[in-house]
């Protein structure tokens, strides 16, 4: 069935490090993948999105590329804040699926000052 | 802006009470979800709705049911609360047609049951 993996965390990164947090999805169609955020007690928002193979998306400094061939969307930062401290989720949807996104286990990213 | 209203962000109710949560969006979306998120286990779906009055199970729908009577509005009821459904609870929605869009999130109901 569709699905997404993403890497574990907790990832414990220094502020202006370069960040990395792997996202590879098995779908069956011609899935839309997104990264959405979530800072401590609050809901998910969306970060980013790409609709189609080799799209990039990007937002706030953070940046993801739509991979077909290795069926990846990778997220990146050249340059982390302490401010981006939050768990990170990777997803797809599939317009055949009653517009229903399906979600990684998420990856908590801690910033040190 | 865009928004999915949850209409408390904290919760305490005691094992058996019958627990009503509530979601409303101002976007005329069609579609609506309720996921509830738990250390470890990441996002589960509960229940979604593609229109008013329909609904069907996501993937952990025991103990729970919804309800749809207008477009904007998609409630949670907890039947009989027990003490591992506290959890963080997040609303979704989304319009037909627009999966390339995402969801629109809210802010979460963390609901502890004791």
């Amino acid at each position: 069935g569709d699905s997404v993996t993403q890497m574990e965390g907790p990832v414990t990164l220094s502020e202006e490090a370069f960040l990395t947090i792997n996202c590879t999805y098995t779908a069956t169609g011609y899935p839309s993948l997104f990264w959405y955020v979530q800072y401590p007690g609050e809901g998910l928002q969306l970060l980013l999105k790409a609709t189609k193979a080799d799209d990039k998306g990007s937002n706030k400094g953070f940046e993801a590329t739509y991979r077909k061939e290795t069926t990846s969307f990778h997220l990146e930062k050249g340059s982390v804040q302490v401010s981006d401290s939050a768990v990170y989720f990777c997803a797809l949807s599939l317009y055949s699926s009653a517009s229903k996104i399906i979600f990684g286990s998420g990856t908590r990213l801690s910033i040190r000052p | 802006d865009v928004k999915v209203t949850q209409s408390s962000r904290y919760l305490v109710k005691r094992t058996g009470e019958k627990v009503f949560l509530e979601c409303v969006q101002d976007m005329d979306h069609e579609n609506m979800f309720w996921y509830r998120q738990d250390p470890g286990l990441g996002l589960r779906l509960i229940y979604f709705s593609y229109d008013v009055k329909m609904k069907e199970k996501g993937d952990i729908p025991e103990g729970y049911s919804v309800s749809r009577e207008k477009k904007e509005r998609f409630s949670l009821i907890l039947e009989s609360a027990s003490t591992n459904q506290t959890s963080m609870y997040l609303c979704a929605s989304i319009s037909s047609g627009t999966a390339g869009d995402g969801y629109t999130f809210g802010s979460g109901t963390r609901l502890t049951v004791v």
